[in-house]
């Protein structure tokens, strides 16, 4: 079953612009949030990480918005650029193993 | 300092053949993840080792697929006999681990399946 729910599955973006991803969650066993990105042909790599304590999380022009009270989190990234372009997860551990449950991923483009 | 190593990148095998995918991951970490990625979704935990012991391998299908970390270092994932829907990029994975929730884990490029 998916423990991590991500949308959109695609998203379109002009140069400069914002780009939003949500994900929710159901396991409150879990205690960290982190966002990877992927490039065509390579391993996902992290990006940004959160914890439930606090509620939000700034990495220059990437920000991680958290609401333990409707067990959702978001990827903010602020002047979007071509470079950005990738696929992006959210994931989320915490209970046995600690091992990263993945959402399915967002295809972001960001246009010139 | 070196990431995770992966081999053989790519494979094309028939299905019913056998394929070994082998993994070195980063010098120190005592964790290791074999996660499979299907096209367009995300990856999914197939086996976790902390040294060379089984933490987590309730999603590995174990009747055609097997792993093992010998010495606590480098890991063998193989499948046989492999099934049309087990081509995805096998992603081995690793952390420094000790049971701590929050420990980065580092990805490999992976080794891209395809069952024919």
């Amino acid at each position: 079953q998916q423990q991590v729910k991500q949308s959109p599955q695609s998203l379109i973006v002009q140069k400069g612009g914002i780009s939003i991803i949500n994900c929710a969650y159901e396991n409150t066993a879990f205690d960290y949030f982190p966002w990877y990105q992927q490039f065509p042909g390579k391993g996902p790599a992290l990006l940004i990480a959160i914890r439930p304590d606090v509620s939000e999380k700034k990495e220059g022009r990437f920000t991680i918005s958290f609401n333990k009270s409707a067990k959702q989190f978001s990827l903010h990234i602020m002047d979007s650029q071509p470079g950005d372009s990738a696929t992006y997860f959210c994931a989320a551990s915490g209970d046995s193993g600690y091992a990263l449950n993945f959402g399915k991923g967002t295809s972001l483009l960001v246009t010139p | 300092e070196a990431g995770v190593a992966q081999s053989p990148r790519y494979k094309i095998i028939e299905k019913r053949q056998s394929v070994a995918f082998w993994c070195n991951p980063i010098s120190g970490h005592a964790t290791l993840y074999w996660y499979q990625q299907i096209l367009g979704q995300g990856p999914k935990l197939l086996i976790q080792f902390q040294n060379n012991g089984v933490v987590d391998d309730s999603q590995l299908p174990k009747d055609r697929f097997s792993a093992e970390r010998l010495k606590g270092v480098d890991s063998t994932l193989k499948i046989q006999p492999a099934k049309l829907e087990d081509s995805a990029v096998y992603l081995c994975a690793s952390s420094l681990g000790g049971g701590l929730s929050g420990n980065t884990i580092y990805f490999g490029e992976g080794s891209w399946l395809t069952v024919v």
